[in-house]
């Protein structure tokens, strides 16, 4: 049990929906990514929150959009959703944000666009 | 763009034996490389982090290399066992964080 809890683990929905998925990260980590996981693409970074602002940001389209709140859970919100987003969405934290730190992942939350 | 390359098709060693996976990168100058495991339905756990001025790293049977003229990096698992099948994903990093590539599935056969 790596301490990163997401939910929900399975998500279900049609195209031009709105979903949002939570995680909350270790205990004493300060840092959260979000991933999104396909099999032709591999793990695709999204963004990264520290501390509650955003530090980094890899490959998230505009229709989504994540926050990290005071309590340090995070959340990522997909909107006018495609076929296309079906992945696996992870979520992952670190101590600190140096770049170099080992994440520690999510079990994932499964999102099937119908 | 940068570009990471791991074997895309599975990698069958017989149990005992040592089990080597590839990662290549091109466009790319990391200042450190990880190795995740992941195993099915599962989120990816670390392994080892070597930088670029360490030539190899060492963990139990799990041994690393860094090449960063060859931009490539080996990683090895001695005395393989089945519990070792799981797919095995390369992370070159920089400032920017960790690039994933698309993993090494092995499998451990006894």
């Amino acid at each position: 049990d790596s301490g990163v809890t997401q939910t929900p683990k399975h998500l279900i929905t049609a195209t031009g929906q709105r979903v949002t998925l939570r995680c909350s990260p270790r205990s004493g980590d300060l840092s959260v990514y979000w991933y999104q996981q396909s099999l032709d693409q591999g793990l695709q970074f999204l963004i990264q929150y520290y501390n509650g602002e955003e530090r980094a940001k890899g490959n998230i389209l505009e229709r989504f959009s994540a926050q990290q709140f005071p309590d340090l859970h995070s959340e990522l919100n997909l909107s006018s959703l495609e076929l296309g987003d079906s992945a696996l969405y992870f979520c992952a934290s670190s101590v600190g944000q140096n770049p170099r730190e080992k994440l520690f992942f999510g079990s994932g939350t499964q999102l099937s666009v119908l | 763009s940068q570009k990471i390359e791991q074997n895309s098709e599975a990698l069958n060693i017989q149990e005992g034996k040592t089990a080597t996976l590839t990662c290549n990168y091109t466009n790319y100058s990391p200042a450190y490389l990880q190795w995740y495991r992941q195993d099915p339905g599962r989120g990816p756990v670390f392994l080892l982090l070597i930088r670029e001025n360490e030539k190899e790293k060492r963990k139990e049977r799990l041994k690393v290399t860094f090449d960063t003229t060859l931009k490539q990096s080996l990683f090895h698992i001695t005395a393989s066992q089945p519990a070792d099948s799981a797919t095995y994903l390369c992370a070159p990093g920089g400032a920017d964080g960790l690039t994933f590539g698309k993993g090494t599935h092995l499998i451990i056969q006894p």
